[in-house]
């Protein structure tokens, strides 16, 4: 089993529409959840970051955390076309300084 | 702010030579940068963790005496790649850590993109 699980897509979604992206992580003493978002070709950029269960909510963006389930998701709201990418989910284990990161989510917004 | 940069963003060198990348963070101190690599539709690929002022943590699988890490001063990491062949060729990214204790973020340069001939 892999310690983070990403569904590799492609994901497509409407512009406008909300794109939900999903992650699954194995370790259950995980502390600390990011998003990242990477374009083709560049860096990853960090989008969000979760510490505890719940939504946290940033302009469009909702990183979504439930510990219990070891989940953690990404909501866009109002996609934009310049929201295609990569998604990167990444989790920091227990006593870790290095983060594991899922295979990532392509995304594509159809205008 | 938690801006990263890299140096160069794109080399090309013969094989058997050597090539050094570094990596700056320029508005804040980072304790702790890693260095990915990434091969084309693949996810990034943790090579090592660069702690300033001690030796690097590298990876399972990856040879520490040709990716050699210095990690020299709160800002300043680099990667020199030795003896350079063309399966080295790759998208090589660094990132740095805020100093914070309770922030784990890790914030990217814009990678440095490796071709060995």
């Amino acid at each position: 089993q892999k310690e983070v699980e990403q569904n590799s897509g492609p994901l497509s979604v409407p512009e406008g529409a909300i794109a939900s992206l999903n992650c699954t992580y194995s370790d259950r003493g995980s502390q600390s959840f990011f998003w990242y978002r990477q374009y083709s070709g560049k860096s990853p950029e960090l989008i969000m970051s979760i510490y505890s269960n719940g939504d946290k909510e940033d302009g469009r963006f909702t990183a979504q955390l439930n510990k219990a389930s070891q989940y953690v998701s990404l909501l866009i709201r109002d996609s934009q076309p310049s929201d295609s990418a990569t998604y990167l989910c990444a989790v920091r284990i227990q006593g870790a300084q290095k983060l594991v990161f899922g295979q990532g989510t392509r995304l594509t917004i159809n205008p | 702010g938690a801006v990263v940069s890299q140096h160069p963003s794109r080399v090309i060198c013969k094989s058997g030579t050597s090539v050094k990348i570094e990596c700056r963070s320029l508005d804040f101190q980072a304790t702790t940068m890693f260095w990915y690599r990434q091969f084309p539709k693949q996810s990034l690929m943790l090579m090592a963790t660069s702690n300033e002022g001690s030796k690097a943590t590298y990876e399972q699988g990856v040879e520490k005496d040709k990716f050699l890490i210095n990690h020299a001063s709160l800002t300043l990491s680099t990667l020199t790649v030795t003896s350079a062949h063309p399966e080295d060729s790759s998208f090589y990214i660094c990132s740095a850590r805020v100093i914070e204790a309770m922030s784990y973020e890790q914030y990217f340069g814009p990678g440095t993109r490796l071709t060995v001939t």
